[in-house]
């Protein structure tokens, strides 16, 4: 079947825009993960949706980081007024739930600040 | 809190010979843990995860992982590398928080010499 899938592949913006990341989970999933991919610091978590329940926002690193889940299906990264240390690889993963914790990523999106 | 230490950031094995990737991690109960691997520009792939039960679990790819509690330690091992192997692995367990939330290493780079 189909994987998780995310879009747009690469992005290059300038500093100060605005960027929008999009996940699409696996059908029937019902926790999704974002990630964050960089070279100083490793895979780290970003935000966790699990149904209808309050996001885990533990991840972000600042307030310019904003995330939602539309349907509880396909969820949309934000990142406001981009900084260059924002560039890195975002990825996704979707899980059947939060206890279920075999996790499936995406291919993730390449983030570029000039 | 929980973290995971890959003391290796890179490997080179020659393609036929054994392999193992060195894994510890710290968590104060029985841990979940997981390696994934990442081809070049792609997400990442699960390879085999830990959950209770037999030390000794088997993955895909012909790879095995052994959870040593007493070492706090969960390697990875391939008798028989072959050139496609050539990835970066990571290592990972189960933050706490019960969402799932996976905790990474930083990686070990696999080069596989013809």
């Amino acid at each position: 079947g189909a994987g998780v899938s995310q879009s747009p592949s690469n992005k290059v913006t300038e500093k100060g825009k605005d960027v929008e990341l999009r996940c699409d989970p696996i059908s029937g999933h019902t926790a999704l993960y974002w990630y964050r991919q960089s070279l100083g610091q490793g895979l780290e978590f970003l935000i966790y949706f699990q149904g209808n329940s309050a996001p885990d926002k533990s991840g972000l690193p600042s307030d310019r980081f904003s995330a939602e889940r539309t349907g509880g299906s396909v969820s949309t990264l934000t990142i406001q007024r981009t900084q260059q240390e924002d560039s890195a690889v975002y990825l996704c993963a979707s899980s059947l739930d939060r206890y279920y914790y075999e996790q499936y990523f995406g291919p993730g999106t390449r983030l570029t600040v000039t | 809190a929980q973290s995971v230490t890959q003391p290796d950031i890179h490997i080179t094995v020659s393609e036929g010979a054994s392999l193992e990737l060195r894994c510890n991690y710290s968590y104060g109960a029985t841990p979940y843990l997981f390696w994934y691997v990442q081809s070049p520009g792609q997400g990442l792939q699960l390879l085999l995860k830990y959950f209770s039960g037999d030390t000794l679990v088997q993955g895909i790819k012909g790879f095995e992982a052994e959870f040593k509690r007493s070492q706090s330690s969960f390697n990875l091992r391939k008798p028989s590398v072959h050139w496609s192997d050539a990835a970066e692995y990571f290592c990972a367990v189960v933050g706490s928080g019960n969402t799932g939330k996976l905790i990474f290493g930083q990686g070990t780079t696999l080069q596989v010499k013809p």
